[in-house]
């Protein structure tokens, strides 16, 4: 079965700094790996997705990611956070039965 | 993009009666549906996945008996936690997969808060 590990709990960050959250997943077969954003008490709104193709992934709000294969990562960066980024994120992976599988969350707080 | 519904969007139940949660695929049928939870500050669990006309297959851990899954259609799965207790409080998540859809993408509701008092 596969699985993602977010490498940090809790990530903080000056506003207009650049930010990296990352994320590493274990699979042996072929997967598709997402991350999303939680606001409080809010459901999981999709910044973007690696389904095939170009490892690069651009998101809304700014955001990307970059597939490698090699480092089974997808670690998800945005070059100048806002204080509205300030959330709970979430990578996550699915493999050929679509039963999505999240890391355990990395909370992203923006400082002025 | 395509929209799942939950309802309600949160539930407070007395100890021992039973709650159904709803999630409708509202434009596109699902063949697949998933539940997860989320305690506070936590990460989501997979619960069970609910597929349409056949029994839902529980997660390790997971009480089939108390965590009713029920997929009837294409477009509805619902959740009914029965005998509620108050470890039963959680942010209650579903999810579905476009039968027609790319492989790997689901669309999840907004999650029902469920308080047992």
């Amino acid at each position: 079965a596969q699985s993602v590990t977010q490498l940090d709990s809790q990530v903080p960050v000056f506003e207009e700094a650049p930010v990296e959250l990352r994320c590493n997943y274990s699979s042996s077969v072929s997967v598709y790996l997402f991350w999303y954003v939680q606001y409080p008490n809010q459901g999981l709104q999709l910044l973007l997705k690696y389904l095939s193709g170009s490892t690069l992934v651009k998101g809304i709000n700014g955001f990307e990611a970059e597939f490698n294969k090699s480092q089974t990562s997808f670690h998800l960066r945005k070059p100048s956070v806002h204080i509205s980024d300030t959330a709970e994120y979430f990578c996550a992976v699915s493999g050929p039965n679509n039963d999505m599988r999240f890391g355990a969350g990395t909370r992203l707080t923006v400082k002025p | 993009g395509a929209v799942v519904s939950q309802h309600p969007s949160w539930v407070i139940c007395k100890s021992g009666t039973s709650v159904k949660i709803e999630c409708r695929s509202l434009d596109f049928q699902a063949t697949t549906m998933f539940w997860y939870r989320q305690f506070p500050k936590q990460s989501l669990m997979l619960m069970a996945t609910s597929n349409e006309g056949s029994k839902a297959t529980y997660e390790q851990g997971v009480e089939k008996d108390k965590f009713l899954i029920n997929h009837a259609s294409l477009t509805l799965s619902t959740l009914t936690v029965t005998s509620a207790h108050p470890e039963d409080s959680s942010f209650y998540i579903c999810s579905a997969r476009d039968r027609t859809g790319l492989q790997g993408e689901a669309f999840f509701g907004q999650g029902t808060r469920l308080t047992v008092v």
